[in-house]
């Protein structure tokens, strides 16, 4: 049963516009949410993460949303780079739960110029 | 400033031998210990975690095991691998004296089993 779930494997954007990669999630207990972005061959590195007493986060080019209420949760990318060319991974967790990530299978983002 | 490593980078084995895959990390203490594995399709599959000195949980009933001989070392074994064992396996940290909620990753193990 997965709790975290990534429903596009795979998104393709032109260089310049808003890559927007999705993810839902089951689990109500769930209280801090996290992107991870992986490289082939290497391991996946932390992005941008958001608490649920948010329901935005800004860093630079990427933004994270939170709908709480829906479940649900959006990394947006603007404008996206050829550099953004990855896989990405949304995770959850409790966090006073000490217990461990749950990770969403991903989704494959490609710019192209 | 806390530094994750595993070893070896990449591998390959025949099946049926056995396999050690080693993580160590440094600058923190205490940290929780993990191992991930990311095949085709299933995304980053949790292992194992360990939140101390020879506590281990284990996720995914298997062939594999791991074991946590020191605070900051994690490793990863199988007395007689599988060819289903073949994946990229990622060793994390997180918490510890740095606890920031986030997961920190090692560079990655590639195994190949023949």
């Amino acid at each position: 049963d997965q709790q975290v779930k990534q429903n596009s494997p795979s998104l393709s954007v032109q260089e310049g516009r808003i890559s927007i990669l999705n993810c839902d999630y089951t689990n109500s207990m769930f209280d801090y949410f996290l992107w991870y972005k992986k490289y082939p061959a290497e391991g996946p590195t932390f992005l941008i993460s958001i608490s649920s007493i948010k329901d935005k986060n800004e860093d630079g080019r990427f933004t994270v949303f939170l709908n709480k209420s829906a479940k649900h949760l959006s990394l947006h990318i603007v404008p996206s780079q050829p550099g953004d060319s990855a896989v990405y991974f949304c995770a959850a967790s409790v966090w006073s739960g000490n217990t461990p990530l749950v990770f969403g299978k991903g989704t494959r983002l490609s710019v192209i110029a | 400033s806390q530094t994750i490593h595993q070893w070896p980078a990449t591998l390959v084995q025949p099946v049926g031998s056995p396999l050690s895959l080693e993580c160590t990390v440094e600058g923190t203490s205490n940290p929780n210990l993990y191992w991930y594995r990311q095949a085709a399709g299933r995304g980053l599959q949790l292992l194992f975690y360990s939140v101390g000195i020879g506590q281990i949980s284990s996720e995914v009933p298997q062939n594999l095991s791991a074991s946590r001989p020191q605070d900051r070392q994690f490793i990863l074994s199988s007395k007689k691998l599988l060819l289903s064992d073949s994946g990229f396996y990622l060793c994390a940290w997180s918490g510890g004296s740095a606890n920031t909620g986030e997961l920190f990753f090692g560079e990655g193990s590639r195994l190949t089993v023949l």
